[in-house]
């Protein structure tokens, strides 16, 4: 069975950084294109980051280039989405998503930017 | 610039049967999409992945009631013998190469 298991959410204040990990299990990872998506409260999905099956490539939404960065680490089974000046507007449930067209997701874990 | 356009709201009877609309922007009616379902206080769940001549491919354990179906810039999810469980929001997405995702603002389905 497929799993991706996202961790390494809580409150931070703004301005603040947060690192979210994803540990994938059940499949090859490294054949697999990963993405962060992001749920705000009471919001509709909305993608925030790709990285590509060898780590290569990356592709950011307007809305966090400059401030996210997303890695992988195959040897690991891992996923990471480093956040740096974190905004109120950051707040939301943040999800690993496997694929293009995404097959699995993850549970989610709740990143609160608050002061 | 695609853009994935649902409906905000969507209702049906129990065991009724529904179809939910996600439509591409102009230029873009070759793209497959896939149907997400996220249910009350969840996560969301993959449905299906859906291309342009209608073919679909479903996740694992999504029941036979859920299918897909295209007409030009249409993607379509039909749900029949509604039940309660069903009831949930419905997203849309898709990749644009060298640009990333998109998803559609997607439909609150409500079961009466």
């Amino acid at each position: 069975e497929v799993q991706l298991a996202e961790s390494g959410g809580g409150l931070v204040q703004p301005g603040g950084s947060l690192r979210l990990s994803c540990a994938g299990s059940g499949l090859t990872f490294s054949s697999c294109d990963m993405n962060w998506v992001r749920q705000a409260p009471g919001k509709g999905l909305e993608w925030i980051s790709y990285n590509s099956r060898s780590g290569s490539t990356t592709y950011y939404a307007d809305s966090v280039k400059g401030r996210f960065t997303s890695s992988r680490d195959n040897a690991k089974n891992s996923l990471y989405l480093q956040m740096n000046n974190l905004r109120a507007e950051d707040t939301a449930v943040y999800y690993c998503a496997r694929d293009k067209h995404i097959a699995h997701w993850g549970q989610g874990t709740l990143v609160t930017v608050s002061s | 610039q695609l853009v994935l356009t649902q409906s905000p709201s969507a209702s049906a009877s129990l065991g009724a049967s529904v179809k939910l609309t996600c439509t591409l922007s102009s230029g873009h009616s070759s793209y497959a999409i896939a149907w997400h379902q996220q249910q009350p206080e969840k996560g969301p769940r993959y449905l299906m992945k859906l291309n342009s001549d209608g073919s679909h491919s479903k996740g694992d354990g999504i029941p036979d009631r859920f299918s897909g179906s295209s007409s030009g810039a249409e993607r379509y999810l039909t749900i029949s013998s509604l039940q309660s469980e069903d009831e949930a929001d419905y997203y849309c997405q898709t990749w644009v190469t060298g640009k990333g995702m998109v998803f559609g603002g997607g439909t609150k389905l409500t079961v009466l």
